[in-house]
């Protein structure tokens, strides 16, 4: 099973509005890692938050992190065409070593004008 | 200073070939990671390199699947007698250290097995 689940698997919303997109995960972490994948490229890497980082802001994004719901949630606010993409969170689990990330599955967001 | 930069972009081959993919991480990066995202998925993790350790393989799907990482810089998965179901997009990815650090990832190798 996945160690990061996002919900929801698609977003369509507004040029202009919010968009929220939630992550969970089961195992404890180092840290959880944001990334946006635009179609056919690579991921681009938004926002890191350590265990002991329970808010975060870059821009218009605005990450929170509930570790004893070991729960995530990324907000991207006043949305632009130019934000539709896949959404990913990643953890970096205490393996005691190294920080492979494990990805969950997404959120597909599509931001129309 | 120029991203992480793989290679080919796109792969097409018959089954039961060998391929070899090629991924040239950021200057000055000493962990690299491999990645396979199917369609549709997240990705999986596949291998990670970390300056002249011994790499950690634990991701790798069989025997088939290898890597390598010379000068600590360029590295190269291999796949030996590919099967349809190898058909992915193969990313890799680079980061400062190990730990905290944001990883950074080039654009993949789109492989297609006929």
């Amino acid at each position: 099973s996945q160690q990061g689940e996002e919900d929801p698997q698609a977003l369509s919303i507004q040029e202009g509005e919010n968009a929220t997109m939630n992550c969970s995960y089961k195992t404890s972490i180092n840290n959880l890692q944001w990334y946006r994948q635009n179609s056919g490229r690579g991921l681009v890497h938004l926002i890191l938050i350590r265990s002991n980082e329970r808010e975060k802001h870059s821009g218009r994004l605005r990450v929170t992190l509930d570790t004893s719901k070991k729960s995530s949630s990324l907000l991207i606010t006043a949305s632009r065409a130019a934000d539709t993409a896949s959404y990913f969170c990643a953890t970096d689990i205490l393996t005691g070593g190294g920080n492979k990330l494990t990805f969950g599955t997404g959120t597909q967001l599509k931001v129309e004008l | 200073g120029a991203g992480v930069s793989q290679s080919p972009s796109n792969k097409v081959t018959e089954k039961g070939k060998d391929v070899e993919l090629r991924c040239d991480p950021i200057s000055g990066h000493t962990a690299l990671y491999w990645y396979r995202q199917s369609l549709g998925q997240g990705l999986e993790f596949l291998i990670y390199f970390q300056g002249n350790s011994a790499p950690d393989k634990s991701g790798l799907p069989s025997d088939r699947f290898s890597a390598e990482r010379t000068g600590g810089s360029v590295s190269t998965l291999t796949i030996q007698r590919t099967q349809q179901e190898d058909s992915a997009v193969y990313l890799c990815a680079s980061s400062l250290t190990t730990g905290n650090q944001p990883q950074h990832f080039g654009d993949g190798t789109r492989l297609s097995i006929l």
